[in-house]
């Protein structure tokens, strides 16, 4: 069966910090990987998606890059964290096209102070 | 481009009453359409989606949805309340014919009263 990992659960860094977000998927191929923020009040907002190793999407300007080094890992990262820059991320793998569910992780927690 | 609306982000039932969340779409064609539960410090977990054929679908939890187009609506039902049905529930659609790209509604947290 399919699984779906990140890391850390919870993170708490300063302003200006560096940002490493670590999402891997177990059991598929070639899957779709996406991340997501829920801020506060607000719902899902899509960053990233991903079809493909090196393959990235931004969906909206921001203070933020993912990466697919590997089939199933997706990276989020940051070189300097903002307030606004906290939330909850989620990432979410699906295979095929549109149409097709996406199961999502347990999430990361994100505190930028 | 797309958008969903969910109405009242806050809904409270008893236990056993019946639960509606509304949720209402904008797109140019028919979306496919989903809806998910998050627990208090979770990912989601679908509960149902529509893609084709039968506008009443079926999900987990005994939770059900009717897809009207005429409404541009997908909203979520239950016949009975229970209260490990106490969660934040969200409605998402997807574009036809594009990569899986799911734009969310706000979202709605159910609240489950004795």
């Amino acid at each position: 069966s399919q699984t779906i990992h990140q890391w850390p659960a919870t993170l708490v860094q300063p302003v200006g910090s560096p940002l490493s977000l670590e999402c891997t998927v177990e059991g598929t191929s070639n899957p779709n990987l996406y991340w997501y923020r829920q801020a506060a009040g607000r719902g899902l907002q899509l960053l990233f998606y991903s079809v493909g190793i090196g393959q990235i999407s931004s969906e909206v300007p921001q203070n933020l890059s993912a990466s697919r080094p590997q089939d199933r890992q997706f990276i989020l990262s940051s070189k300097k964290l903002l307030l606004s820059d906290s939330g909850f991320y989620l990432c979410a793998w699906s295979v095929g096209g549109a149409g097709e569910t996406q199961y999502f992780g347990p999430g990361t927690r994100l505190l930028v102070l | 481009a797309q958008s969903v609306t969910q109405l009242g982000s806050h809904v409270s039932v008893s236990e056993g009453a019946l639960v509606l969340l509304r949720c209402n779409y904008s797109s140019s064609v028919p979306p496919y359409l989903f809806w998910y539960v998050q627990y208090p410090n979770q990912g989601l977990q679908l509960l149902l989606k529509y893609t084709t054929g039968a506008t009443l679908v079926k999900g987990i939890n005994g939770f059900e949805a009717e897809f009207k187009k005429s409404e541009t609506s997908f909203h979520l039902t239950e016949p009975s309340a229970h209260m490990s049905d106490a969660a934040e529930y969200f409605c998402a659609v997807s574009a036809r014919g594009t990569a899986s790209k799911l734009t969310f509604g706000t979202g709605t947290r159910l609240q489950v009263t004795l």
